[in-house]
């Protein structure tokens, strides 16, 4: 199974801050990686799906970026409401699917 | 707009079984492949049907225990959950395939399954 291991696993960060999360999968997965945002009590939310492509709906602070093992979800400027718990989600093993363990953005 | 509702989760003890619901609205839902997904802590996926049902595939840790199912008349996605166990014990969400079975684009709130003795 490929494993995804995503950090910092938490981050303390100030609105307005660019934040920076890494998920590494533990083999070269393409660019079938995706990104979702949930916050407490509600369900997940897709933000960026193929590593790079933004979903509709999802602003433009939003960017991942990455190839292979390593990619990255940046916030460009952090607001109030996307201080929650994200999580990176492989689909190179189609249909098999597995997440990461997930990084809390919190407020500093 | 896109929705769905769980429901059929609750407190279960080990070795019995329960059958979960999502009711699907806001789209054509015959033409959607759709996923159960669980989080205890973190996420984990479950399983996967493809819009006309012909297509299935589990999990290791639910295969031969867990049936995935729907109808699309009254679209309604389905979960029969057999021989339960405690580590089965989550938040089951539903979610819409985005395309070819890789992304989730729309999540249900969750129901939640225990169980327990």
């Amino acid at each position: 199974d490929i494993q995804m291991t995503q950090s910092p696993s938490s981050v303390s960060a100030s609105a307005g801050d660019r934040v920076t999360i890494t998920c590494r999968a533990s083999q070269g997965i393409g660019r079938w990686l995706a990104w979702y945002q949930q916050k407490p009590g509600k369900a997940p939310k897709l933000l960026i799906y193929a590593a790079s492509s933004l979903q509709s709906g999802v602003p433009s602070r939003f960017s991942g970026s990455g190839s292979g093992t390593d990619f990255t979800l940046t916030i460009s400027s952090l607001q109030p409401e996307d201080f929650a718990t994200y999580y990176c989600q492989q689909a190179n093993s189609f249909p098999r699917l597995t997440f990461g363990g997930g990084t809390k953005v919190e407020i500093k | 707009q896109v929705q769905l509702v769980e429901s059929g989760g609750g407190v279960v003890q080990p070795g019995r079984s329960l059958r979960l619901s999502c009711a699907a609205s806001g789209f054509t839902f015959s033409t959607y492949g759709m996923h159960w997904v669980r989080q205890a802590q973190g996420l984990e996926w479950v399983a996967i049907i493809r819009s006309d049902g012909s297509n299935i595939n589990y999990a290791d840790s639910v295969k031969g225990r867990f049936t995935i199912s729907r109808d699309n008349s009254k679209n309604t996605l389905y979960l029969e959950m057999n021989s339960l166990r405690v580590e089965d014990t989550a938040v089951y969400y539903c979610a819409r395939d985005l395309g070819k079975g890789r992304w989730l684009d729309y999540w249900g709130q969750g129901t939640l399954v225990t169980v327990s003795s």
